[in-house]
């Protein structure tokens, strides 16, 4: 199994509408973030977190919301999904507070809002 | 002007040659350097991470570091096809004198080495 679990893989979703992007992670890490990739600019930071309670916001959390529900476990949510929400999302995982470890990707989850 | 800058190619080397891959990055107080990999519909991958100035080399992998000068690079020799994907640099940051563990990346230079 993945060390770092994202699900769906893929959805489509109508704007408006609500979505869940699910993130599990078996590596025992207390830090994790989300982000999304969109062509030619890379990865953004959307949402971290150290514990179960300390959530912070990136650089562009505007349009989203994220739970951590346990130290395994943090989801990412759009309230009412709108077409530029069409990005590439990863869950990331690291181990040091200077990100000495580098971070553990999940597989991403491609979402497009129609 | 954005916090870590790589050109975003395409470099395209031939096979068995050294790529270079350059990046800067403005804030002086970052700590940790690294490279990912990342192929096409993929997540990124981890290849090489850098915390003092100098050359790191890890097999066909070399990381240079220069704070002074704000850079890093990546070189791969003997450039294989398989070598062929997106090279993204990330950088941690710095928050008012705490990182949290947050790492600003580039956007990444796509590489294609041609047999």
């Amino acid at each position: 199994d993945a060390d770092v679990t994202q699900t769906p893989r893929n959805r489509i979703t109508k704007t408006g509408k609500r979505i869940m992007l699910e993130c599990s992670q078996t590596k025992g890490h207390d830090r994790m973030y989300w982000y999304r990739q969109d062509p030619g600019l890379g990865l953004r930071l959307i949402y971290y977190s150290f514990d179960v309670k300390d959530i912070n916001k990136g650089e562009i959390s505007d349009g989203y919301s994220v739970s951590r529900q346990a130290q395994a476990k943090f989801s990412l949510s759009l309230e009412s999904a709108i077409p530029n929400q069409t990005a590439l999302y990863f869950c990331a995982t690291s181990a040091g507070d200077r990100g000495d470890y580098g971070y553990t990707f999940g597989s991403g989850t491609r979402l497009t809002v129609v | 002007q954005k916090e870590v800058e790589q050109n975003s190619g395409p470099l395209s080397v031939p096979e068995g040659a050294i790529a270079s891959l350059n990046c800067t990055y403005s804030d002086r107080g970052s700590q940790s350097f690294f490279w990912y990999r990342q192929y096409s519909g993929k997540s990124p991958e981890l290849i090489m991470s850098i915390y003092s100035n100098g050359d790191k080399e890890d097999g066909r992998f070399t990381a240079q570091l220069n704070k002074a000068s704000q850079y890093v690079s990546l070189l791969i020799r003997d450039s294989q096809p398989s070598d062929s994907a997106t090279y993204l640099c990330a950088v941690n940051s710095i928050a008012g004198g705490t990182s949290y563990g947050k790492l600003t990346f580039g956007q990444g230079t796509i590489l294609t080495v041609h047999p």
